[in-house]
């Protein structure tokens, strides 16, 4: 089975400055998909970013990226000059080619200062 | 273009009453998934499908059941509430290829009291 690990509850960051979110994984799919979302206060999940397993370039999108080391496992969410409005839960996913479910990590919730 | 539509948003169930919560989208999706997230929790996998007539069990299944007649619609199964039942349940869909993310709906607030 697949498996997510998120190892960061909490994380802090000042507003503006970048914060780096961590998540590794586990499956025995020889290729598979790794997304993150982001949760308000609010509930909705919000699709951010996406990472195939055979792309060779980090994925980007606006201030997101993702910092994809397959040897690793691990797929780090980069969110750079961050905004009050980034305050959240995040949560990394993944969803394999032989695996059928998407699964998700514990989640990290991430608090904006001003 | 709805996307993933869940009804209702909240209710409240009695113990050892049953109920079903509705999922549907209009995108023609293959994949669909419930999951269910406990306060200040994430998101654990009750039941998934891969295309009609085709569900399976994820991490949390024991206490529910699914069916899925259509592609549109996946509706989930409480059979005899339990408090433990008491939760947020989300309903997402995606197409069948790896790359692209789910579309999740709103969220059902269930309270089993």
């Amino acid at each position: 089975a697949q498996k997510i690990t998120q190892t960061q509850p909490g994380m802090f960051v000042q507003e503006k400055e970048a914060v780096t979110l961590d998540c590794t994984y586990d499956t025995s799919d020889p290729s598979y998909g790794l997304f993150w979302y982001k949760q308000p206060s609010s509930g909705e999940m919000i699709f951010l970013i996406y990472q195939g397993s055979y792309d060779q370039q980090n994925a980007t999108e606006g201030r997101y990226s993702l910092n994809f080391q397959k040897a690793r496992k691990s797929a780090n969410l980069v969110i750079s000059a961050s905004q009050l409005g980034d305050s959240a839960m995040y949560f990394c996913a993944m969803r394999g080619d032989n695996n059928n479910d998407m699964r998700f990590g514990a989640g990290t919730r991430l608090t904006v200062k001003p | 273009n709805a996307g993933v539509t869940q009804t209702p948003k909240f209710r409240i169930l009695k113990i050892g009453q049953s109920m079903t919560l509705q999922c549907a989208q209009d995108m023609n999706h293959n994949y669909m998934y419930w999951y269910r997230q406990d306060p200040g929790m994430g998101l654990k996998l009750i039941y998934y499908s891969v295309g009609a007539g085709i569900t399976d069990k994820g991490e949390v299944p024991n206490g529910y059941n699914v069916s899925r007649s259509t592609t549109e619609d996946f509706p989930l199964r409480l059979e005899l509430a339990a408090p433990s039942q008491t939760s947020v349940y989300f309903c997402a869909s995606t197409t069948n290829r790896e790359y692209t993310e789910a579309f999740f709906g709103q969220g059902t607030r269930l309270t089993v009291v």
